[in-house]
């Protein structure tokens, strides 16, 4: 079954400090991963997308990187901000199958001052 | 480019009602998917209008129908409302169907 897990469930840290999320997924093939930030209420915003190929793709203060061989994608948040404060998901396309996207449950960031 | 627009924001009905929403995609998008996000699921796929025909169709009991006119607007429709249809429900859109979807701001449902 092509499954998308997300860790950890929630996280808190303090303003200017790193984190890194994580994305173990089992779906395969895929054609591409993506990394969306959403704000309470809101809609999702794409913040990477990098195809089954790439190793690494940055969009400012994110960086997600991907390692095909272990089915894991990581997403990097550099010196944080209380504007990242969000929930992060983790989306991967099957190139087979009946659904076009897999999402996982995502990660729900807060920062803090 | 106007962003993908969804109405209304949100909604309070009561069990046993039915449901209209609306979703605008951006402009020359024609491929809308619906999407149901509660807190414990995450999202969940309900189905997908692409030049009016629907495509692809989630695990959703038939209550959850959905239309595309012939300007790609959608709406979905959910009969005999339940409490637990309380959700998020997300439109996205994108130019064909292999494109980036792009989501919009959400219809917050409430079943009372």
């Amino acid at each position: 079954k092509n499954q998308v897990e997300q860790s950890p469930q929630s996280l808190i840290i303090l303003e200017g400090k790193n984190c890194t999320l994580q994305c173990n997924y089992t779906v395969s093939p895929f054609s591409n991963l993506r990394w969306y930030k959403q704000d309470t209420g809101r809609g999702p915003v794409s913040l990477t997308i990098m195809t089954f190929s790439e190793n690494t793709k940055s969009n400012g203060r994110y960086t997600a990187t991907l390692d095909a061989d272990t089915k894991q994608s990581s997403l990097h948040i550099t010196a944080s901000q209380l504007s990242d404060s969000a929930s992060y998901i983790c989306v991967v396309s099957p190139t087979s199958g009946t659904y076009k996207y897999i999402f996982g449950t995502g990660t729900r960031l807060k920062v803090l001052a | 480019k106007a962003g993908v627009t969804q109405t209304p924001r949100y909604l309070i009905k009561t069990r046993g009602q039915q449901v209209t929403l609306s979703c605008s995609p951006i402009s020359g998008h024609r491929s809308v998917s619906w999407y149901q996000q509660t807190p414990g699921q995450g999202l969940q796929f309900l189905f997908e209008y692409f030049s009016e025909t629907q495509r692809n169709k989630g695990n959703f009991p038939g209550r959850f129908s959905g239309r595309q006119f012939s300007n790609s607007r959608s709406e979905m429709n959910v009969s005999t409302l339940e409490l637990g249809d309380s959700a998020l429900y997300l439109c996205a859109s994108s130019h064909g169907r292999a494109n980036e979807q792009f989501f919009g701001p959400g219809t917050r449902l409430t079943v009372l």
